[in-house]
């Protein structure tokens, strides 16, 4: 069965930097894109990150641009992102999903990894 | 990259029918079939429950059902049920290549 386990949450202090990491295990991980998605206490879902199969072609939104890397090891089946310049706002659960097909939303999502930025 | 917009809550009884709306523009919802739609409960995960507009993934209900007309998807839910009240959000794939979140949607059954 598909599983997705994010890891590396934590807290830390506006500025600094965190590196999630999700581990895929159940499907054939080099096959499928596979994004990350945020979710501040209380709020909506925001798309963070999306990155293909292959691992060259890349999309962030507006909000992470610049400061958020995505990558992935399909050697090691593990996906990660690269969270530079924390601020409070990029406070929120953050989950890591797999692709369903090319651009057909998210079909397995992992239980989220909580990152808190606070001084 | 603005959310699509849903309305903050849809209430139904059991047994009855509801739908969400799901407005955004020719740039997202109205230039791609990559509508998808979820659903959250409390403390968990979301869940996917229809791609590409109307499609439903294995194992979820046919009481759920997409559509889309313009720059606005729909998802409608039949025969409302106790455990259909969470939060529902639909999500689209963009022109810019990235993707966009709805408002999300409270669904609570009466």
């Amino acid at each position: 069965q598909v599983q997705l386990v994010e890891s590396g949450g934590g807290v830390v202090q506006p500025g600094r930097s965190l590196r999630l990491s999700c581990a895929a295990s159940g499907f054939t991980f080099s096959n499928f894109g596979m994004h990350w998605v945020r979710q501040a206490p209380g709020k909506g879902l925001e798309w963070v990150a999306v990155i293909s199969n292959g691992g060259t072609i890349k999309y962030y939104a507006d909000s992470v641009k610049g400061r958020f890397t995505i990558s992935r090891d399909n050697s090691k089946n593990t996906l990660y992102l690269q969270m530079n310049s924390l601020r409070v706002e990029d406070t929120a659960m953050y989950y890591c999903a797999k692709e369903h097909g090319d651009y057909e939303g998210f079909d397995y999502w992992g239980q989220g990894t909580l990152v808190t930025v606070s001084s | 990259q603005s959310a699509l917009t849903q309305p903050a809550s849809v209430s139904g009884s059991p047994g009855q029918s509801i739908t969400i709306s799901c407005t955004g523009t020719s740039s997202d919802v109205g230039g791609y079939n990559y509508v998808s739609w979820y659903q959250q409960h409390p403390g968990k995960a979301p869940k996917l429950m229809i791609y590409n507009v109307n499609n439903r993934p294995s194992g979820v209900s046919n009481r759920f059902s997409g559509s889309k007309s313009g720059n606005t998807a729909s998802l409608t839910i039949s025969g409302l049920q106790a455990e259909d009240e969470a939060d529902y959000y639909c999500s689209s794939y963009t022109s810019s290549g990235v993707y966009v979140f709805g408002s999300g949607t409270e669904v609570p059954v009466l």
